[in-house]
């Protein structure tokens, strides 16, 4: 079955670091993969999908993820966070025939002014 | 469009008690899915249905079932609450035939339903 897995739970960063959150995915057939993103006391949404094609996506608010085959690995990137950039961070992969996801554990983003 | 709407926001429950969650989806989505989120656990698959039919169903003991009415609104239900139990429900809906939006591959969430189990 498919999986993914995140495996920093909690970044703290400085306004205008550079960010680049780890997910990787346990499954070798076609892969879908997501990054959807939870503002303090908002609705999940939808940050990027890679479908297939250009394995580098881009998403809303400047955030970019590359997919590599080889390292079963969609990392999320953004060159300059902003404070505004704090919320929580789910990789995500559908099941096969798309009727639920499977997320990771969240990474929890604290950027600080 | 009004996204979906998760009733009641915040409730607090005792252990035993059993608690009915409520969730409208946007206008026009058939297929509405319930997570569970907990703190390093991320979200959980509960269920989803389609056209008031379970299509699907999560790992998660017989405590936790759910409805859809013909309005697609649905309602999950936990009985005999445990404290574990404390947790974000989120419901979710889709616009198509499956719950995952296959051209979008996009779940529109909620706000979610806190649920806290003394």
């Amino acid at each position: 079955a498919q999986s993914v897995s995140q495996h920093n739970h909690h970044v703290i960063l400085s306004e205008a670091a550079s960010l680049e959150l780890g997910c990787n995915y346990s499954y070798g057939g076609t892969v879908n993969l997501f990054w959807y993103v939870q503002y303090p006391g908002q609705h999940l949404q939808l940050l990027l999908k890679y479908f297939s094609g250009d394995p580098l996506v881009k998403g809303i608010k400047g955030f970019e993820a590359e997919f590599i085959k080889s390292k079963f690995s969609f990392n999320l990137r953004k060159p300059s966070v902003q404070w505004s950039d704090t919320a929580e961070y789910f990789c995500a992969v559908p099941s096969t025939n798309f009727n639920k996801f499977y997320f990771g554990s969240g990474t929890k983003l604290n950027v600080k002014p | 469009k009004a996204g979906v709407t998760q009733t009641p926001r915040y409730l607090i429950k005792t252990r035993g008690q059993q608690v009915t969650l409520s969730c409208s989806p946007i206008s026009g989505h058939r297929s509405v899915s319930w997570y569970q989120q907990t703190p390093g656990q991320g979200l959980q698959f509960l269920f989803e249905y389609f056209s008031e039919t379970q299509r699907n169903k999560g790992n998660f003991p017989g405590r936790f079932s759910g409805r859809q009415f013909s309005n697609s609104r649905s309602e999950m239900n936990v009985s005999t609450l445990e404290l574990g139990d404390s947790a974000l429900y989120l419901c979710a809906s889709s616009h198509g035939l499956a719950a995952i939006n296959l051209n979008t591959g996009e779940l529109f969430f909620g706000e979610g339903s806190r649920l806290t189990v003394l």
